[in-house]
C-alpha cells in the first residue's frame, strides 16, 4: 500500500535559518505528491505538488522537487520567518482502484521559528 | 477566493450519542472527502464521495458511519453512536475533477470531543 514518512518535529528554528523537512513516500503507482501546511487555529492548505517526476513544486519561498529515484520530497526555504510557524504535512495521491484518488498524509512536522 | 466549510468547529458529546458533522464544499467541485486526524497521529482518509455514492472508504469507515448529500450544496457525514476513540479532528475536502493531479481543498475541521 501507499505510505508517507516525515522526519519528526517539532522542529524549532531561529528567523533566517534554512529549512529543510524530509519526506519519503512508497507508492504503488506514480503519485502525484503535495505538501499542506496547517497554520494554528485553521485547517489544511496547499502549500505545493509536483506531479511528476524532477518537478519542482514552488510557493512562498518553499521547494520541494518530486525525486522518483529516492522516492523522496523534502521540503526546503531558504530563510524562514516566525509567520511560517505552522504544521507541515507531506502527502501523495495514487490511484487506489476505485478512482478516488484519496490523499496518504505524513504524520506532520510542527515547526516553530524563533525571533 | 471560494473554500470550503464545516460546522460545527468543535462538537461535544456524549459517547453512544449520534453526531452530524456538515460540510459545503467549493460549488463546482465534484469529488467530496472526509478525512480524521487523531490528536497526535496521522490524517486518515475515511471516505470519498462521488455523483452521489460512496466511490471508496476506508477500513475504518465502518456501518456506524454513513455520508450523505441532501441537497445541493452540503455534504454531511454521521456516527451514528460514537465511541471514545472516535474524537479526533474531522476535515472534509473536495476537488474538481478526478485527476490525482487534481488538488484537493480542505475545511478548517470540526474537532469532535466523545466523553
Amino acid at each position: 500500500g501507499n505510505s508517507v514518512t516525515q522526519m519528526e518535529g517539532p522542529v524549532t528554528l531561529s528567523e533566517e535559518a534554512f529549512l529543510t523537512i524530509n519526506c519519503t513516500y512508497t507508492a504503488t503507482g506514480y503519485p502525484s505528491l503535495f505538501w499542506y501546511v496547517q497554520y494554528p487555529g485553521e485547517g489544511l492548505q496547499l502549500l505545493l505538488k509536483a506531479t511528476k517526476a524532477d518537478d519542482k513544486g514552488s510557493n512562498k519561498g518553499f521547494e520541494a522537487t518530486y525525486r522518483k529515484e529516492t522516492t523522496s520530497f523534502h521540503l526546503e526555504k531558504g530563510s524562514v520567518q516566525v509567520s511560517d510557524s505552522a504544521v507541515y504535512f507531506c502527502a501523495l495521491s495514487d490511484f487506489s482502484g476505485a478512482g478516488s484518488y484519496q490523499l496518504t498524509f505524513g504524520k506532520g512536522t510542527k515547526l516553530s521559528v524563533i525571533p | 477566493e471560494p473554500e470550503v466549510t464545516q460546522t460545527p468547529s468543535h462538537q461535544v458529546t456524549q459517547m453512544g450519542q449520534e453526531v452530524i458533522l456538515r460540510c459545503v464544499p467549493i460549488s463546482n467541485h465534484l469529488y467530496f472527502y472526509w478525512y480524521r486526524q487523531i490528536l497526535g497521529q496521522k490524517v486518515e482518509f475515511l471516505v470519498s464521495f462521488y455523483n452521489n455514492e460512496i466511490s471508496e472508504k476506508s477500513e475504518i469507515f465502518d456501518d456506524q458511519f454513513s455520508v450523505e448529500r441532501p441537497d445541493g450544496s452540503n455534504f454531511t457525514l454521521k456516527i451514528r453512536s460514537t465511541k471514545l476513540e472516535d474524537s479526533a479532528m474531522y476535515f472534509c475536502a473536495s476537488r474538481t475533477s478526478g485527476a490525482s493531479t487534481d488538488t484537493q481543498y480542505f475545511g478548517p475541521g470540526t474537532r469532535l470531543t466523545v466523553l
